[in-house]
């Protein structure tokens, strides 16, 4: 079974424009951890937030910002003010605690146009 | 902040050698290293994950023989790739979990194999 589900292959958003990037995941475990990571072309994986299963707050990292809605088991990424610069593939990813590895979904691609 | 380096970034190699590809944690040091296969216009597939000072723990598929991953100290791990085939063309990137900040896993800008 898919654990992280990205459902939006690309999206598009204008410059300045908010822009929200979905991702389900599904876990049995109570204790887990959600993770954001930006892919630009040149490959690299960019970290730009995390929220963990028992956080009371949704998660903020400048621009980024995490909507955790633990009931429906969702993580979306929110990226305010958006910047060319910020195109890039967008991986949402899950580790449950007792195991080390990350399980990434398929990816947005997220264009933004002048 | 916690930066991870690969070397080499690009490697062309003829069918038949091997590729020796480097991860190194350079301002902290990591418990356990990762290393991920990444086709076009896929998401990263876990290879293996290394633990410093024991054997590597590869995910099912992945041939042990072939991905040989060796993590000898806390701020390197290596990936040789044996025998490669144009098959074995792809991206392969690692990550690191600090020993400081075991939430989190930082990548290093990944290597891009191409076997003739």
């Amino acid at each position: 079974a898919q654990k992280i589900t990205q459902t939006q292959p690309g999206m598009f958003v204008q410059e300045k424009e908010a822009v929200t990037l979905d991702c389900t995941y599904d876990t049995s475990d109570p204790s887990y951890g959600l993770f954001w990571y930006k892919q630009p072309s040149s490959g690299e994986m960019i970290f730009l937030i995390y929220q963990g299963s028992y956080d009371q707050q949704n998660a903020t990292e400048g621009r980024y910002s995490l909507n955790f809605q633990k009931a429906r088991k969702s993580a979306n990424l929110v990226i305010s003010a958006s910047q060319l610069g910020d195109s890039a593939m967008y991986f949402c990813a899950m580790r449950e605690v007792g195991f080390q590895k990350l399980v990434f979904g398929t990816g947005t691609r997220l264009l933004v146009s002048p | 902040g916690a930066v991870v380096s690969q070397h080499p970034s690009r490697v062309i190699c003829k069918s038949g050698t091997s590729v020796k590809i480097e991860c190194r944690s350079l301002d902290f040091q990591a418990t356990t290293m990762f290393w991920y296969r990444q086709f076009p216009k896929q998401s990263l597939m876990l290879m293996a994950t290394s633990n410093e000072g024991s054997k590597a723990t590869y995910e099912q598929g992945v041939e042990k023989d072939k991905f040989l991953i060796n993590h000898a100290s806390l701020t390197l791990s290596t990936l040789t790739v044996t025998s490669a085939h144009p098959e074995d063309s792809s991206f392969y990137i690692c990550s690191a979990r600090a020993l400081r900040d075991t939430d989190t896993q930082y990548f290093g800008p990944g290597t891009r194999l191409t076997v003739l």
